[in-house]
This record gives structure tokens, sequence and C-alpha cells, in this order.
């Protein structure tokens, strides 16, 4: 079956950077792109961008350009997300998920990577 | 970068009613791309409806999505107890896609 499975949770100083992975199963990891959004606690959603696995193409909120990169690793079928100069209004919940766009659509989202921010 | 506004921010109804949410671009999103989620508490989102009208796989037939341009809504013809959770809209018509702040929908 289709998962994705993503990195533990993470304690970060301001300043720092994280990467956060997200492996794929269950389907052809380049075929749909990777999303990546995060979630403050208590706040709403926040997209951050994608990535297109089969050709490294990325395309970043304009709040994040400049701090945010996405990668991934066809090999392992892992897409990464790494968000650098970290703030405390970084701390969030940052979920990867991809949608299916064959006939109806479908989502399949990770279980989401909490990182904290704190000195 | 399209703005989102959804309204209300919190509803209150009881199982059994219908529900209409809200979702104003602050200017047309293209080719009606526009897409809700609902999110229940601990859970990851889940897509209920794409291209403003289209329910995703597995969705109960009881969500419906309408609109087009910049306002759009997503209705819940008969409440049921599962339905109560947070819904989001969200617009992939432009390259900087965006999500609306959410709507709370709560048991009255």
């Amino acid at each position: 079956q289709v998962q994705l499975v993503q990195s533990g949770a993470e304690v970060k100083k301001p300043g720092a950077s994280v990467k956060v992975s997200c492996k794929a199963s269950g389907y052809t990891f380049t075929g749909y792109y990777m999303h990546w959004v995060r979630q403050a606690p208590g706040q709403g959603l926040e997209w951050m961008g994608w990535i297109n696995p089969n050709s490294g193409g990325t395309n970043y909120a304009q709040k994040f350009q400049g701090r945010v990169t996405m990668t991934r690793d066809t090999s392992i079928s892992t897409a990464y997300m790494e968000l650098s100069r970290l703030r405390s209004d970084d701390t969030a919940v940052y979920y990867c998920f991809f949608i299916t766009v064959t006939a109806a659509w479908k989502d399949y989202w990770g279980q989401g990577t909490l990182v904290t921010v704190s000195s | 970068e399209i703005v989102l506004t959804q309204s209300p921010g919190t509803l209150s109804l009881s199982p059994g009613e219908r529900a209409t949410l809200s979702c104003r671009a602050s200017q047309s999103v293209s080719s009606s791309y526009l897409a809700w989620y609902q999110q229940k508490p601990g859970q990851a989102p889940r897509l209920l409806i794409y291209g403003a009208s289209s329910r995703a796989t597995g969705i109960p037939d009881r969500f419906s999505g309408s609109g087009s341009g910049t306002d759009f809504t997503l209705t819940i013809s008969r409440l049921e107890p599962e339905d109560f959770a947070v819904y989001y809209c969200q617009q992939y018509g432009s390259s900087m896609y965006t999500f609306g702040q959410g709507t709370k929908l709560e048991i009255k």
C-alpha cells in the first residue's frame, strides 16, 4: 500500500537548519509532485512548495524562498525539505503529501514531523 | 499571491443540519483550481474536493463544492458526527499555492 514515512521530531536552536525526510513506498515515486506544508501549533496550514521527483524541479512559496531547499533521491524514493536560518516561529509540524490525479484524485500524507526551534 | 478568506471562522451546528462554508479569493482563481480539505485534531488533512466541485476518491456525496472566479462554497448536506472538524480551502491556480485560514465546524 502507499505510504509516506517522515523522519522523527527535531529540536533545533535559532539560526540552525533542519532537514526532514519523506520516504515513499507503494507507488512510482517519480510519478507525482511532492508537496510540503506546515502547521504551527494551533494554527492553520501553510503551503511551502513542491518538488517534481522526476526532474528535480521545484516551486517554493515566496515566503520561504532563500531559506527552503527541496531535494529528492530517486534511488531510495525519498524527498527532503531543508529549512535554514530557523526562528522560533518555524516551530511547527511539517507534512509531505502528494495527490494522484488520475480519474478521481486521492491524496496521501506523511505522518508529520514536529520541528521545535528553541534556545 | 492570492489570499483566501474563509467564513465564518467558526460554525456551530447540530448533526443532521446543513453546513455552508465560504471561501473568497483576492483575485480570480484560474480554471477553478480550488480544493477543500478536512482536518481532525491530531491528524493530517484529507482532500475532499478539487477543481471546485469534484469529489476526491472515497468522499461521501453529502460533501459538495461549487463556485468559480473568486467565490467558492463547500456544502455538507446532512452533518454526521464525524464531519465536525476544521475545513481549509486551497487554490492551486497560480504558481504560489495558498490556503485559507480555516473554518472550524463544531457541534452545537
